[in-house]
């Protein structure tokens, strides 16, 4: 299986801070195109895709998410916290079954 | 506008099998491409992906579950079904299925999801 990991584990910022968080794969997980998704998760509701292909934001997502990335390295960064981002955000490879998650990060208020 | 929606038992006993159905619409499961997934999380947990079937029967487990899973699709009734057997405690979670197009955004719509207690 290819394991992912995500760091930090908890994150605290403050509205308006630029964050970022890291997902590493234990193998690389980019061909053409690099099969990482990252979710957002608030609680008792289901996680909600934000990013797909490693850079590609779904529809409807705010321009604030950006995604980046290739090969075991990948990111997800929020240029400007809003109050409805705290949350918790999972990483996904889909390049190889199983599809694993990350353990996520919790983001939380400063 | 794609839904999907998970029913099932809200509680089970040890080593009782779990069966879950995932009823959609939207889409249909003769699509080239399209598949519906199932994903849980037990409370305060990461998410774990346990399987998948594909529009073309092609169906994928967990390795680590594969011997208790098995996942179905009714493409008539437009449903997914998960079975699970031999459920323990340490089995307790939201179950989430999904749809997935393959080759593009992965898990990109959601049920709300089921949670499932096992207990005596």
């Amino acid at each position: 299986d290819i394991q992912m990991t995500q760091s930090p584990s908890t994150l605290s910022a403050s509205v308006g801070d630029r964050v970022t968080i890291t997902c590493r794969a234990s193998q690389s997980i980019t061909t053409w195109v690099s099969w990482l998704a990252w979710y957002q998760q608030k609680p008792g509701k289901a996680p909600k895709l934000l990013i797909y292909k490693a850079s590609t934001l779904e529809s409807g997502v705010p321009s604030r998410f950006s995604g980046s990335g290739s090969g075991t390295e990948f990111t997800l960064t929020i240029s400007s916290l809003q109050p409805d981002d705290f949350a918790t955000y999972y990483c996904q490879q889909y390049d190889k079954f199983p599809y694993t998650f990350g353990q996520g990060t919790k983001l939380e208020i400063k | 506008q794609i839904t999907l929606k998970e029913s099932g038992p809200t509680l089970v006993e040890p080593t009782q099998t779990l069966t879950l159905t995932c009823t959609f619409s939207g889409f249909s499961l003769t699509t080239n491409g399209v598949g519906v997934g199932w994903i849980r999380q037990p409370p305060g947990e990461p998410l774990e992906w346990l399987a998948l079937i594909f529009w073309d029967n092609d169906d994928r487990y967990s390795p680590s579950l594969k011997h208790r899973l098995t996942i179905t699709k009714d493409t008539s009734n437009n449903q997914v079904v998960l079975t699970m057997t031999n459920m323990d405690p340490v089995d307790t979670a939201t179950y989430y299925c999904a749809h997935i197009v393959y080759g593009t955004s992965s898990l990109d719509f959601w049920g709300q999801g089921t949670l499932v207690t096992v207990s005596s």
